[in-house]
């Protein structure tokens, strides 16, 4: 079927190298951020998140960053491996609210 | 396991002929949504539900509809379903507003 990656910005890196996945949101408001991740055929999947009282924050080989003066989010992925490669989408809510508005994501392909 | 489960996972259907695609979450979240995926188009709200009897609309709610009348079970109606209804859909759920949704793997429908 046809895949969900087609038309998607796509990031190249070779295994090992850190990568980093940009995101501009585009509500002011929004006051709560979160990566996802999604593999073929699979639903998206959680990866982190950030609350706008935060700057950054740092998982497993995962770092958000937020600048909520440039409405932007960036990932960044460290020492990335195959299994990375997927469609990372960011999303967007206020706080109080159920909807979450996702961005349109950016494919990463990592070779070996 | 946590999990949302939905069914079922590959449907073809024709123009006209109601169907439901069911979900269930096993996490006694109180947010349940749905969202279509398109390529170019990325993750859209179609419905949500904040608690048992409360739905609301999201992005894209024409043709669809919903129904919340336990916790745990939240499914799509499509009445009468058109070839631009064909998509990947899924369902996900959430503790609230303040954290990211849990996503099923998927349920891909063709409307010829």
């Amino acid at each position: 079927g046809e895949s969900v990656g087609l038309h998607l910005p796509t990031l190249s890196v070779q295994e090992g190298d850190n990568s980093i996945i940009n995101c501009a949101y585009s509500n002011s408001a929004s006051d709560y951020f979160i990566w996802y991740k999604q593999e073929s055929g699979k639903g998206p999947q959680f990866i982190i998140d950030i609350r706008s009282n935060m700057d950054k924050r740092q998982g497993q080989r995962v770092t958000v960053l937020l600048n909520k003066t440039v409405k932007h989010l960036s990932l960044q992925i460290a020492a990335t491996q195959p299994g990375d490669s997927a469609v990372y989408f960011c999303a967007e809510n206020k706080i109080g609210y159920s909807t979450l508005t996702f961005g349109k994501g950016t494919m990463l392909l990592v070779s070996p | 396991e946590a999990q949302v489960t939905q069914n079922p996972r590959y449907l073809i259907t024709v123009t006209g002929k109601k169907l439901t695609v069911t979900c269930s979450q096993n996490m006694n979240h109180e947010y349940m949504s749905w969202y279509r995926q398109d390529p170019g188009l990325g993750l859209r709200q179609i419905y949500y539900s904040m608690n048992v009897e409360v739905t609301d609309k999201g992005d894209v709610p024409e043709g669809y509809k919903v129904s919340r009348k336990e916790k745990r079970n939240f499914p799509l109606i499509l009445e009468s379903p058109s070839p631009n209804q064909t998509s990947l859909y899924f369902c996900a759920s959430s503790a609230g507003a303040n954290y990211g949704y849990t996503f099923g793997s998927g349920t891909r429908l063709t409307v010829v």
